[in-house]
């Protein structure tokens, strides 16, 4: 069955690195996001992307955050200058035609 | 205003029992539904699309109420590992709201 894949599976980041999430969507998808939870908390929206573009993004992407999708098959979240408070769990996902997503097992970030 | 609203939870049901989780909407023009199970510490898992019409897979039922704004699902004959966190999810162009989540625990 074809997945979402995203690496690394944890990543350790010092307060102001910069962080690099990467994700492999299904194949023939088209719809592309990330979203964030926070432990605890509820699944967050962070952006959605087609076509090459942002399609929408939320009050939370930041000129801190950037997406990219530098090949056919990559989707990637750039986090600069990365605060405590962006600790989360990230999930890449996609979706074939802005129905139904499906998500990554996600990537653990964890900024000391 | 959250956008979604779920149950608070945790239902905590015997194995066998029937559990209904409700959900409600705030934006009205919300294009598509879906119940999701999330389990500790890993990735929401797509359940089931909701249909105005209603649908059902196998011990699961999806309703959905587009005059009141409201999502259901039901579950029957509970499996303990039916044990998760379900999710309400609202489309609304190209967003996904999550709700909170409604834990499950079902006990033998």
């Amino acid at each position: 069955e074809p997945e979402v894949t995203q690496t690394p599976s944890h990543q350790v980041t010092q307060m102001g690195q910069e962080v690099i999430l990467r994700c492999v969507p299904i194949s023939n998808h088209l719809y592309f996001y990330w979203y964030r939870q926070i432990l605890g908390q509820k699944v967050e929206f962070l952006v959605s992307f087609y076509n090459n573009e942002i399609s929408e993004k939320s009050e939370i992407f930041d000129d801190q955050f950037s997406v990219e999708r530098p090949d056919g098959s990559n989707f990637t979240l750039k986090i600069r200058s990365t605060k405590l408070e962006d600790s989360a769990m990230y999930f890449c996902a996609s979706s074939w035609q802005n129905t139904e997503a499906f998500f990554g097992q996600g990537t653990r970030l964890t900024v000391v | 205003r959250k956008e979604v609203e779920q149950d608070p939870g945790p239902f905590n049901v015997p194995e066998g029992a029937t559990v209904a989780f409700n959900c409600t909407y705030s934006n009205s023009a919300s294009q598509s539904f879906f119940w999701y199970r999330q389990d500790c510490r890993k990735e929401p898992k797509l359940l089931m699309s909701v249909y105005s019409s209603g649908n059902e897979d196998g011990r699961f039922t999806a309703q959905l109420n587009r005059a009141s704004q409201y999502i259901s699902l039901l579950i029957r004959d509970s499996k303990l590992s039916d044990s998760a966190t379900y999710l309400c999810v609202v489309m609304d162009f190209n967003k996904f709201y999550f709700g909170s989540g409604t834990k499950l625990n079902v006990k033998p």
